[in-house]
């Protein structure tokens, strides 16, 4: 079945630095979104891509969609320890039914030292 | 709007117990569905539905039932409690269609000993 890794698994930071976590699917999605779940909560919807090549960007946040659609990254530049929380991508596979399954990543844990 | 409201938010249950999980939402999704999330794990589908009378396993089902008489409300039954299935249990529900995010629930921490 189709499966979505995302590395790395942890990633802690100096507050200013800059972060990226990424995500990689076994199969060819037709779109792929981002989540963030601060500690202790549940996940919130960040953004969806889903043209090949698309890159988005909310303030500090650059999303990148691949070329081949099957892989995407987040890049959070100058940290804040606001970003501090688990970041998920996940995506619909190409095909199959008009609602597909949307399958997660394992996420990355950002921790941000102020 | 109260959005996915998930109750109760703890639970500890000994081996062997059945409970339900309740899930609901006011958002008029026709799309809802269980994820639970263990360390290093991420999400992972348990069950969905994409409308009242309609479900559907998804990767890890085994122990657990759903059914949906209804487009609010899409409950998750554990039928003998194992320790395995401690873990963090989410619902999330949208829009029927791929260019919608999922609206999750806060989420319910279950223990079972």
């Amino acid at each position: 079945g189709q499966q979505v890794m995302q590395i790395p698994q942890y990633q802690h930071v100096q507050e200013g630095e800059d972060f990226t976590t990424y995500c990689n699917s076994s199969t060819t999605l037709s779109n792929i979104q981002w989540y963030k779940q601060r500690p202790g909560g549940h996940p919130v919807f960040l953004i969806q891509l889903v043209k090949s090549g698309e890159v988005k960007k909310q303030k500090r946040l650059t999303f990148q969609f691949g070329e081949a659609k099957k892989n995407s990254s987040l890049h959070i530049t100058a940290t804040q320890t606001t970003d501090v929380g688990t970041y998920f991508c996940a995506g619909h596979n190409a095909g199959g039914t008009s609602y597909g399954k949307l399958t997660f990543g394992q996420g990355t844990i950002l921790t941000v030292h102020p | 709007n109260a959005g996915v409201t998930q109750t109760p938010k703890f639970q500890v249950l000994k081996t062997g117990q059945s409970m339900t999980l309740q899930c609901a939402q006011d958002m008029n999704h026709e799309y809802m569905s269980w994820y639970r999330q263990d360390p290093g794990m991420g999400l992972r589908l348990i069950h969905y539905s994409v409308g009242a009378g309609i479900t559907d396993q998804g990767e890890v089902p085994n122990g657990y039932n759903v059914s949906r008489s209804t487009t609010e409300d899409f409950p998750l039954r554990l039928l003998s409690a194992a320790p395995s299935q401690t873990s963090v249990y989410f619902c999330a529900s949208s829009y029927l269609g791929r260019n919608y995010g999922y609206t999750f629930g806060s989420g319910t921490r279950l223990t079972v000993v």
